[in-house]
Protein backbone atom coordinates (compact mmCIF):
# COMPACT_ATOMS: atom_id res chain seq x y z
CA UNK A 1 0.00 0.00 0.00
CA UNK A 2 1.43 3.53 -1.11
CA UNK A 3 1.09 6.36 0.74
CA UNK A 4 1.16 9.75 -0.59
CA UNK A 5 1.37 13.36 1.41
CA UNK A 6 0.68 16.67 0.58
CA UNK A 7 2.12 19.03 0.11
CA UNK A 8 5.76 17.86 0.58
CA UNK A 9 6.76 20.84 2.42
CA UNK A 10 4.87 24.05 3.82
CA UNK A 11 6.47 27.47 5.05
CA UNK A 12 3.80 28.74 7.58
CA UNK A 13 3.43 31.12 10.63
CA UNK A 14 2.99 30.44 14.56
CA UNK A 15 -0.86 30.72 15.06
CA UNK A 16 -1.90 29.42 11.73
CA UNK A 17 -4.12 26.36 11.44
CA UNK A 18 -1.95 24.19 9.16
CA UNK A 19 -3.79 20.69 7.10
CA UNK A 20 -1.36 17.89 5.64
CA UNK A 21 -3.06 15.29 3.82
CA UNK A 22 -2.25 11.42 3.21
CA UNK A 23 -3.66 9.31 0.22
CA UNK A 24 -3.19 5.49 0.44
CA UNK A 25 -3.85 3.71 -2.66
CA UNK A 26 -6.36 1.50 -1.49
CA UNK A 27 -8.85 1.23 1.29
CA UNK A 28 -7.20 0.68 4.90
CA UNK A 29 -10.27 1.79 6.78
CA UNK A 30 -8.70 3.95 9.83
CA UNK A 31 -5.67 1.69 10.40
CA UNK A 32 -3.42 5.45 10.27
CA UNK A 33 -1.31 6.70 12.35
CA UNK A 34 0.47 10.33 12.49
CA UNK A 35 3.75 10.32 13.58
CA UNK A 36 5.74 13.66 13.93
CA UNK A 37 10.15 14.34 13.62
CA UNK A 38 12.28 16.71 15.11
CA UNK A 39 15.91 16.72 13.41
CA UNK A 40 18.04 14.52 15.08
CA UNK A 41 16.09 13.02 17.18
CA UNK A 42 13.00 9.69 16.88
CA UNK A 43 9.74 9.81 15.68
CA UNK A 44 6.81 10.30 17.96
CA UNK A 45 3.45 9.09 17.31
CA UNK A 46 0.44 11.58 17.69
CA UNK A 47 -2.49 10.44 16.40
CA UNK A 48 -3.51 6.48 15.97
CA UNK A 49 -6.62 4.91 14.70
CA UNK A 50 -6.66 7.95 12.31
CA UNK A 51 -8.29 10.38 14.95
CA UNK A 52 -7.26 9.12 18.25
CA UNK A 53 -4.52 11.57 19.96
CA UNK A 54 -2.03 9.48 21.76
CA UNK A 55 -1.96 10.34 25.52
CA UNK A 56 -0.03 13.76 26.60
CA UNK A 57 -0.37 15.14 22.78
CA UNK A 58 -2.17 18.53 22.46
CA UNK A 59 -5.43 19.22 21.48
CA UNK A 60 -4.14 21.41 19.25
CA UNK A 61 -3.43 18.15 16.64
CA UNK A 62 -6.08 16.69 15.42
CA UNK A 63 -6.81 13.70 12.62
CA UNK A 64 -9.82 12.54 10.28
CA UNK A 65 -10.71 10.10 7.78
CA UNK A 66 -11.22 6.98 6.35
CA UNK A 67 -10.77 4.59 3.52
CA UNK A 68 -8.17 6.23 1.59
CA UNK A 69 -8.01 9.72 1.94
CA UNK A 70 -6.77 11.20 5.50
CA UNK A 71 -5.87 14.62 7.42
CA UNK A 72 -3.44 15.84 9.85
CA UNK A 73 -4.68 19.36 11.51
CA UNK A 74 -2.81 21.84 13.63
CA UNK A 75 -5.12 24.36 14.82
CA UNK A 76 -3.02 27.04 15.92
CA UNK A 77 0.58 25.91 15.03
CA UNK A 78 3.42 26.55 18.00
CA UNK A 79 7.03 27.45 17.74
CA UNK A 80 7.35 23.92 18.78
CA UNK A 81 5.96 22.28 15.72
CA UNK A 82 7.97 23.07 13.59
CA UNK A 83 9.09 19.69 12.09
CA UNK A 84 8.28 16.68 9.75
CA UNK A 85 5.05 14.39 9.65
CA UNK A 86 4.94 11.08 8.43
CA UNK A 87 1.37 9.17 7.91
CA UNK A 88 2.00 5.63 8.16
CA UNK A 89 -0.64 2.67 7.76
CA UNK A 90 -1.37 -0.56 9.71
CA UNK A 91 -3.86 -2.30 7.68
CA UNK A 92 -1.30 -4.57 6.35
CA UNK A 93 2.25 -5.56 5.49
CA UNK A 94 4.52 -4.37 4.62
CA UNK A 95 4.10 -1.55 6.71
CA UNK A 96 4.83 1.78 4.84
CA UNK A 97 5.00 5.59 5.55
CA UNK A 98 4.50 8.53 3.50
CA UNK A 99 7.04 10.50 2.15
CA UNK A 100 6.82 13.12 4.91
CA UNK A 101 5.75 16.72 4.76
CA UNK A 102 8.19 19.01 6.42
CA UNK A 103 6.81 22.10 8.16
CA UNK A 104 8.86 25.36 7.86
CA UNK A 105 8.66 29.21 9.76
CA UNK A 106 7.80 31.69 7.32
CA UNK B 1 9.08 3.61 32.06
CA UNK B 2 8.80 2.17 29.11
CA UNK B 3 12.45 2.42 26.99
CA UNK B 4 14.35 1.18 24.06
CA UNK B 5 18.04 1.85 24.57
CA UNK B 6 19.91 1.14 21.21
CA UNK B 7 23.37 0.71 20.58
CA UNK B 8 26.24 3.29 19.74
CA UNK B 9 27.36 4.53 16.34
CA UNK B 10 29.08 1.92 13.93
CA UNK B 11 31.70 2.77 10.60
CA UNK B 12 32.09 -0.04 9.02
CA UNK B 13 33.63 -0.88 5.70
CA UNK B 14 31.80 -2.28 2.88
CA UNK B 15 31.64 -6.10 2.52
CA UNK B 16 32.03 -6.17 7.06
CA UNK B 17 29.25 -7.96 8.71
CA UNK B 18 27.53 -5.61 11.39
CA UNK B 19 25.03 -6.36 14.76
CA UNK B 20 23.13 -3.66 15.91
CA UNK B 21 20.69 -3.83 19.20
CA UNK B 22 18.06 -2.30 20.39
CA UNK B 23 17.34 -3.36 24.76
CA UNK B 24 13.55 -3.05 26.41
CA UNK B 25 12.87 -2.10 29.36
CA UNK B 26 9.74 -1.04 31.57
CA UNK B 27 7.19 -3.57 29.99
CA UNK B 28 7.24 -7.23 29.20
CA UNK B 29 9.40 -7.84 26.26
CA UNK B 30 7.39 -10.69 25.08
CA UNK B 31 4.00 -9.27 25.19
CA UNK B 32 5.01 -6.42 22.24
CA UNK B 33 6.87 -6.57 18.71
CA UNK B 34 9.92 -4.76 17.78
CA UNK B 35 9.97 -3.04 14.19
CA UNK B 36 12.85 -1.68 12.48
CA UNK B 37 12.81 1.35 10.66
CA UNK B 38 15.56 2.92 8.06
CA UNK B 39 15.94 6.76 7.65
CA UNK B 40 18.96 7.27 4.76
CA UNK B 41 20.68 10.88 5.16
CA UNK B 42 17.83 13.75 4.40
CA UNK B 43 15.00 11.39 3.39
CA UNK B 44 12.17 9.60 5.12
CA UNK B 45 11.32 6.32 6.91
CA UNK B 46 10.88 2.69 5.93
CA UNK B 47 9.87 -0.23 7.57
CA UNK B 48 12.50 -2.80 7.74
CA UNK B 49 10.69 -5.99 9.18
CA UNK B 50 9.39 -6.60 12.45
CA UNK B 51 9.75 -9.95 14.99
CA UNK B 52 7.14 -10.90 17.82
CA UNK B 53 10.39 -11.94 20.57
CA UNK B 54 7.74 -14.07 21.75
CA UNK B 55 8.67 -17.00 19.38
CA UNK B 56 10.89 -15.05 17.04
CA UNK B 57 8.49 -14.96 14.41
CA UNK B 58 9.49 -12.44 11.56
CA UNK B 59 8.13 -10.65 8.73
CA UNK B 60 10.26 -8.69 6.29
CA UNK B 61 9.86 -6.05 3.54
CA UNK B 62 10.63 -7.30 0.16
CA UNK B 63 12.75 -4.19 0.12
CA UNK B 64 14.95 -5.35 2.40
CA UNK B 65 14.34 -9.43 2.72
CA UNK B 66 17.48 -11.05 1.71
CA UNK B 67 20.29 -8.35 2.81
CA UNK B 68 18.77 -7.83 6.69
CA UNK B 69 18.67 -10.25 9.63
CA UNK B 70 15.87 -9.74 12.33
CA UNK B 71 16.38 -11.29 15.68
CA UNK B 72 15.52 -11.40 19.52
CA UNK B 73 16.69 -12.75 23.01
CA UNK B 74 13.84 -12.49 24.73
CA UNK B 75 15.97 -13.65 28.12
CA UNK B 76 17.83 -10.24 27.93
CA UNK B 77 14.79 -8.26 26.30
CA UNK B 78 17.40 -7.46 23.03
CA UNK B 79 16.16 -7.36 19.56
CA UNK B 80 18.98 -7.09 16.84
CA UNK B 81 19.23 -5.88 13.29
CA UNK B 82 22.60 -8.02 11.01
CA UNK B 83 23.88 -7.38 7.74
CA UNK B 84 26.52 -9.77 6.42
CA UNK B 85 27.71 -7.89 3.85
CA UNK B 86 27.43 -4.18 4.25
CA UNK B 87 27.16 -1.77 1.33
CA UNK B 88 27.97 2.03 1.16
CA UNK B 89 23.63 2.38 0.62
CA UNK B 90 23.09 0.73 3.98
CA UNK B 91 24.77 4.10 5.57
CA UNK B 92 21.55 5.49 7.54
CA UNK B 93 20.12 6.12 10.67
CA UNK B 94 18.35 2.63 11.99
CA UNK B 95 15.34 3.01 14.73
CA UNK B 96 13.72 0.49 16.78
CA UNK B 97 10.30 0.95 17.89
CA UNK B 98 7.67 -0.93 19.86
CA UNK B 99 3.75 -2.27 18.80
CA UNK B 100 1.38 -4.71 19.41
CA UNK B 101 -0.41 -5.91 16.17
CA UNK B 102 -2.23 -3.53 14.37
CA UNK B 103 -0.85 -0.75 16.52
CA UNK B 104 1.30 1.99 15.94
CA UNK B 105 4.89 2.36 16.63
CA UNK B 106 4.65 4.51 20.49
CA UNK B 107 7.77 3.54 21.89
CA UNK B 108 10.82 4.05 20.02
CA UNK B 109 14.97 3.86 20.25
CA UNK B 110 16.98 6.90 20.04
CA UNK B 111 18.32 5.64 16.71
CA UNK B 112 21.78 3.89 15.73
CA UNK B 113 24.12 5.67 13.07
CA UNK B 114 25.55 3.10 10.74
CA UNK B 115 28.60 4.66 8.23
CA UNK B 116 29.23 2.52 5.67
CA UNK B 117 32.48 4.08 3.64
CA UNK B 118 35.87 2.55 2.59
Amino acid sequence: IQLTQSPSSLSASVGDRVTITCRASQGISSYLAWYQQKPGKAPKLLIYAASTLQSGVPSRFSGSGSGTDFTLTISSLQPEDFATYYCQQLNSYPRTFGQGTKVEIK
Amino acid sequence: EVQLVQSGAEVKKPGESLRISCKGSGYSFTSYWISWVRQMPGKGLEWMGRIDPSDSYTNYSPSFQGHVTISADKSISTAYLQWSSLKASDTAMYYCARHDYGDPFDYWGQGTLVTVSS
